[in-house]
């Protein structure tokens, strides 16, 4: 079983629908927890850290439930520059510094 | 303005060779990463430094050797490459809770 495990998609949506891409993680020790962005070919990005009281950023809502070990994140309003591969990260410690990544879950915008 | 940089970008050499990639990050940061990003797609962490003293070793061949001359560097140096090490190389610095990568080095070994 992977640590973290991401659907890979792809999501085909139109502009302006909203997308929710799930994730799960197997170890319960993990402490903190993020969204990462990967463009094609390109090195990931901090999107956002996810809270356990979920938190949002614009368009973008990450949610987090410890008891069942599951991160979401919701994307409003789509937009074409949205398309990308969206990474669920976990560390086990509160620092972020021993990071593992899931397999990502691509999303493609379409006009 | 480059913050966390990689060199070379791409890498195209035969098994057998030994090699080495460049990481320079001029974010002050104290601790800094490489990471393999296999044909999956998957990024695993291999080693972190802290202020120069290895941290993190994610059971990586021996073949694999980090070497951080100061913090703000981080190379890696890879002997005897094998088919499998073909892959995508980030390096990465981190600040608080969020990683910085490099632009990556794409390994490929014929």
């Amino acid at each position: 079983r992977k640590e973290v495990e991401q659907d890979p998609g792809p999501f085909n949506v139109p502009e302006g629908a909203t997308v929710a891409f799930n994730c799960t993680y197997s170890n319960s020790a993990s402490q903190s927890f993020f969204w990462y962005r990967q463009d094609c070919r390109k090195e990931p990005k901090l999107l956002m850290s996810v809270y356990s009281s979920g938190n949002e950023d614009g368009r973008f809502t990450a949610q987090l439930n410890r008891a069942s070990q599951y991160i979401s994140l919701l994307i409003r309003d789509s937009k074409l520059s949205d398309s990308a591969t969206y990474l669920c990260v976990v560390s086990i410690d509160n620092a972020g510094n021993m990071l593992t990544f899931g397999g990502g879950t691509r999303l493609m915008v379409k006009p | 303005d480059t913050a966390v940089s990689q060199t070379p970008k791409y890498l195209v050499t035969q098994m057998g060779n030994d090699k080495s990639i460049k990481c320079e990050q001029n974010l002050g940061h104290d601790t800094m990463y490489w990471y393999k990003q296999d044909s999956k797609k998957f990024l695993k962490i291999m080693f972190s430094y802290n202020n120069k003293e290895l941290i993190i070793n994610e059971t990586v061949p021996n073949r694999f050797s980090p070497k951080s001359p100061d913090k703000a560097h981080l190379n890696l140096h890879i002997n005897s490459l094998e088919l499998g090490d073909s892959a995508v190389y980030f390096c990465a610095s981190r600040s608080y809770n969020e990683q910085f990568f490099g632009p990556g080095t794409r390994l490929t070994v014929l």
